[in-house]
């Protein structure tokens, strides 16, 4: 069975600094993740996957993630935060066996002037 | 290219009433997932359907059911509605099952507030 952890559930930054929301997975194959952004009254958008292939992910609005198996993590990242990166981020495993995908808790992003 | 549209927004209904709520797929895809959010459970996966099939469920009971039409458009219902049925419920498509490999593209939503 697959599962994701999001290590903190709220997370704050000023503006102009580096992101860090962490994510943890556990999967029995091959993990396909996924970061998606959850705006106040808005359905989830996704941000950047990863499937196979080069490790380091990039994403819309300047976000990028890493996947590392070793520690089985994929943690989303982001230079500089705006004000508009204030929102909801989750990250997601796919199963391909049970045909959806299990998302983590969620992370909420607080971006302070 | 139109996005996915859920329809309605939002909904008031009473303890014991049933509701069904519409979701149009992007153009093109074939598959339709269904997601219930709340504050205490977060994301949980209802169903999926793929080209008109019920390819996988949750763990919901059995008064939560959906279909798909031959256009791929969607439609869950819930019957006999509790309140802890409250909650935002999202439809996301995918040209592949699942969205395994190229992730979703959710709605809005639907807000169900049940009292």
């Amino acid at each position: 069975a697959q599962s994701v952890t999001q290590l903190g559930s709220h997370v704050s930054v000023s503006e102009g600094a580096l992101v860090l929301l962490r994510c943890n997975y556990s999967s029995s194959v091959p993990p396909y993740l996924f970061w998606y952004v959850q705006y106040p009254n808005q359905g989830l958008q996704l941000l950047l996957k990863y499937t196979t292939g080069a490790t380091l992910v990039k994403g819309i609005n300047g976000f990028e993630a890493e996947f590392k198996k070793s520690e089985t993590s994929f943690h989303l990242t982001k230079p500089s935060a705006h004000m508009s990166d204030a929102a909801e981020y989750f990250c997601a495993v796919s199963d391909p066996n049970a045909g959806k995908s299990t998302f983590g808790d969620g992370t909420t992003l607080t971006v302070k002037p | 290219k139109a996005g996915v549209t859920q329809t309605p927004r939002y909904l008031i209904k009473t303890r014991g009433q049933q509701v069904t709520l519409s979701c149009s797929p992007i153009s093109g895809h074939r598959s339709v997932s269904w997601y219930q959010q709340t504050p205490g459970q977060g994301l949980q996966f209802l169903f999926e359907y793929f080209s008109e099939t019920q390819r996988n469920k949750g763990n919901f009971p059995g008064r939560f059911s959906g279909r798909q039409f031959s256009n791929s458009r969607s439609e869950m219902n819930v019957s006999t509605l509790e309140l802890g049925d409250s909650a935002l419920y999202l439809c996301a498509s995918s040209p592949d099952p699942g969205g395994h490999r190229w992730g979703y593209t959710f709605g809005s939503g639907t807000r169900l507030t049940v009292v």
